[in-house]
């Protein structure tokens, strides 16, 4: 499976936007790109999924450029409760029978 | 809706003791999954059921661990003379269909400390 590379932490303030980019250089052609939000003593929470251009739901916007090597994370105006670790996994649902492989993800803090 | 439950929460027993990990998925999801979460680190793929067969045991890190699943329900994990490696967050996941777009929804694991 693609390997992915985010930053290891962000931090952001109460109400701005935050975009979190993730690299995934060697990601295949049936790979789709999915984001999981964790906080702490929880399980990971389904964000969003994409396989190309943009998709939005009521939490976040995911944005994928033509080549797939990266992609975004939008969170807009950001509250304290989106202090939380942000996971982006790459895989082809079909090959691995759904297995995810989670690296150590991006620790985002909101301030006050 | 009730989502994953997982139990115990929290569980402390000594080196050598085996342990038994409880999964209950969402109710009509087929796909079951078991991961390890070390502290600070991501979470490790240990083994994937569709219905009360395993396809995919290869995370599973040695003869120690079993699992299975009865009923395409509920799922244990057996760990056998825990070692304090063994010290991590088992976290269970299901999802209704692996090869579509839906998701996995995961637990809140279970935390187990060898002493």
């Amino acid at each position: 499976l693609a390997k992915t590379t985010q930053p290891i932490s962000m931090d952001s303030y109460e109400g701005q936007e935050v975009n979190i980019t993730c690299s995934h250089n060697n990601i295949a052609t049936n790979d789709y790109i999915t984001w999981y939000q964790q906080f702490p003593s929880q399980g990971p929470r389904f964000i969003i999924q994409g396989y190309k251009t943009k998709v939005t739901n009521e939490v976040a916007s995911l944005f994928i450029p033509a080549d797939r090597k990266s992609s975004t994370l939008s969170l807009p105006r950001v509250s304290l409760s989106d202090t939380a670790v942000y996971y982006c996994l790459v895989g082809d649902r079909g090959s691995t029978l759904g297995r995810l492989y989670f690296g150590r993800g991006t620790q985002l803090t909101v301030w006050p | 809706g009730a989502g994953v439950s997982q139990s115990p929460s929290n569980k402390v027993t000594e080196k050598g003791k085996d342990v038994e990990l409880r999964c209950d998925p969402i109710s009509g999801h087929t796909a079951l999954y078991w991961y390890r979460q070390s502290l600070g680190q991501g979470l490790e793929f240990l083994i994937y059921f569709q219905g009360n067969s395993a396809p995919d045991k290869s995370g599973l890190p040695s003869d120690r661990f079993s699992a299975e699943r009865t009923g395409g329900s509920v799922s244990t994990l057996t760990i056998q003379r825990t070692q304090q490696e063994d010290s991590a967050v088992y976290l269970c996941a299901s999802s209704s269909d692996p090869h579509s777009n839906q998701p996995q929804h995961f637990g809140d694991g279970t935390r187990l400390s060898i002493l």
